[in-house]
């Protein structure tokens, strides 16, 4: 079963514009949850989780992401977009598993216009 | 930060031959990493779980005699891909899962680019 779903295979905006990249999850108790990006033939960086507490979180390069336990989602977002943030967006759940391995979306594609 | 160094970056091999791939966490200790396999515009395939001291726990559809994967101290792990053909040619990513606090979170390389010639 799915564990992870990123509906958006490939998003383009313009730059300063916002930006709201979907995640949503299955999983019966609330997992930690993660986005990642990647750039072109790197590795993955980490720009935000989420364990507990407050919903909304605050990561790296100006990014947030509100999780909803209602609708199982942890969408990333930024209010202006710069042309750097163009790359691959991974959400990832930990479900906790005793080896601690993360379950990861198939990923957005985001595409920043000048 | 936590800092996860994969070395190479790329390397080029023929056929038939073993490549060697290094996982280093630089300024924290790691219990787990975790070998990853990419295809082009794809997301990440977990291929192995490597815990310091014991086997690894590879899996589904990955050969263990074909990426033997080593985890000899809490800093490093090698990936190795035994007599690598053309079909083994992919973006190799490895991760470190910290000890202690931040323990749930994985921390990557900058991945490694094979190409079997």
């Amino acid at each position: 079963a799915q564990s992870v779903t990123q509906p958006d295979i490939h998003i383009t905006v313009s730059e300063g514009a916002s930006l709201e990249l979907r995640c949503n999850y299955s999983y019966g108790a609330t997992p930690y949850l993660f986005w990642y990006v990647q750039s072109p033939g790197q590795g993955l960086q980490l720009l935000l989780k989420y364990f507990s507490g407050d919903t909304l979180v605050q990561g790296i390069k100006g990014f947030e992401a509100e999780f909803k336990r209602s609708q199982s989602s942890f969408n990333l977002r930024k209010p202006s977009v710069h042309w750097s943030d163009a790359a691959e967006y991974f959400c990832a759940v930990y479900r906790g598993s005793t080896l601690g391995r993360l379950y990861f979306g198939r990923g957005t594609q985001l595409t920043v216009w000048p | 930060g936590a800092v996860v160094s994969q070395h190479p970056s790329r390397v080029i091999c023929k056929s038939g031959t073993s490549v060697k791939i290094e996982c280093r966490s630089l300024d924290f200790q790691a219990t787990t990493m975790f070998w990853y396999r990419q295809f082009p515009k794809q997301s990440l395939m977990l291929m192995a779980t490597s815990n310091e001291g014991s086997k690894a726990t590879y899996e589904q559809g990955v050969e263990k005699d074909k990426f033997l994967i080593n985890h000899a101290s809490l800093t490093l792990s090698t990936l190795t891909v035994t007599s690598a053909h053309p079909e083994d040619s992919s973006f190799y990513i490895c991760s470190a899962r910290a000890v202690g606090v931040a323990k749930n979170i994985q921390y990557f390389g900058a991945g490694t680019r094979l190409s079997v010639l």
